[in-house]
């Protein structure tokens, strides 16, 4: 079955870049459709980035995301880090062989 | 805006069943998929079902497949999950959420989770 892999915490400093890579187990990563999602403490997930790099209304343009076929992976990028951006992010896709969503293991940004 | 409320959730034997609810509003309910998916303490996120915007489709995770019911009332604008056999690996923050369309591949917006614990 389809995975996804991300690291399992990155921390960067306020104002830097941050990047969060998602790798797929096989197949193409481009098969269907990237999206990020971000999950504060006690909260439910919100989505940050869909359909690989659109930005939803209301989530700042310094998050931004990209696939990249050639490593099979997809990428979200944090700009201008603020510590509110600390939080857990998943990506998710589907698995077209088996019809189930996948979620990435998550990843958790400190900004300090 | 779009809204999902859910209901239910709480404490259970194992074995026992359970059944969680989710009303949607903000959005014709009846154009879209959607999905349940729960994380259980401490873990990352978890796929457990998805139901077609008609009900005619219905897919669910191994892990809860044979067990586990996922329904719709498009006329009620609710979504329905139906736990029975439950495990103490049940345990988990359940929650409903909308795809952004109808095809199931993307889970767009989210309730704000019920918690569901299976202990003796």
């Amino acid at each position: 079955n389809f995975m996804l892999t991300q690291p399992h915490s990155v921390s960067e400093s306020p104002g830097k870049t941050v990047t969060i890579s998602c790798t797929g187990s096989s197949g193409s990563i481009a098969r269907s459709y990237v999206q990020w999602l971000q999950q504060r403490p006690g909260s439910a997930p919100t989505t940050v980035i869909s359909d690989d790099d659109q930005r939803p209304s209301g989530v700042p343009d310094r998050f931004s995301g990209s696939i990249d076929t050639s490593s099979n992976s997809a990428s979200l990028t944090i700009s201008g880090l603020k510590t509110e951006d600390e939080a857990d992010y998943y990506c998710q896709s589907y698995d077209l062989s088996s019809q189930s969503v996948v979620f990435g293991g998550g990843t958790k940004l400190t900004v300090l | 805006q779009v809204q999902l409320v859910q209901s239910g959730g709480g404490v259970v034997q194992p074995g026992r069943s359970l059944r969680l609810s989710c009303s949607g509003s903000g959005f014709r309910f009846s154009n879209y998929a959607v999905h349940w998916v729960r994380q259980a303490p401490g873990k990352g996120l978890q796929w457990v079902a998805v139901i077609s915007y008609d009900g005619r489709n219905k897919y669910y995770g191994d892990s809860v497949k044979g067990r586990f019911t996922i329904s719709r009332d498009n006329s009620k604008n609710t979504l329905n999950l139906q736990m029975n056999s439950l495990r103490p690996e049940d345990t988990a923050v359940y929650y409903c959420a909308r795809d952004l369309g109808y095809d199931y591949t993307q889970v767009y917006y989210w309730g704000q989770g019920a918690l569901v614990t299976v202990s003796s």
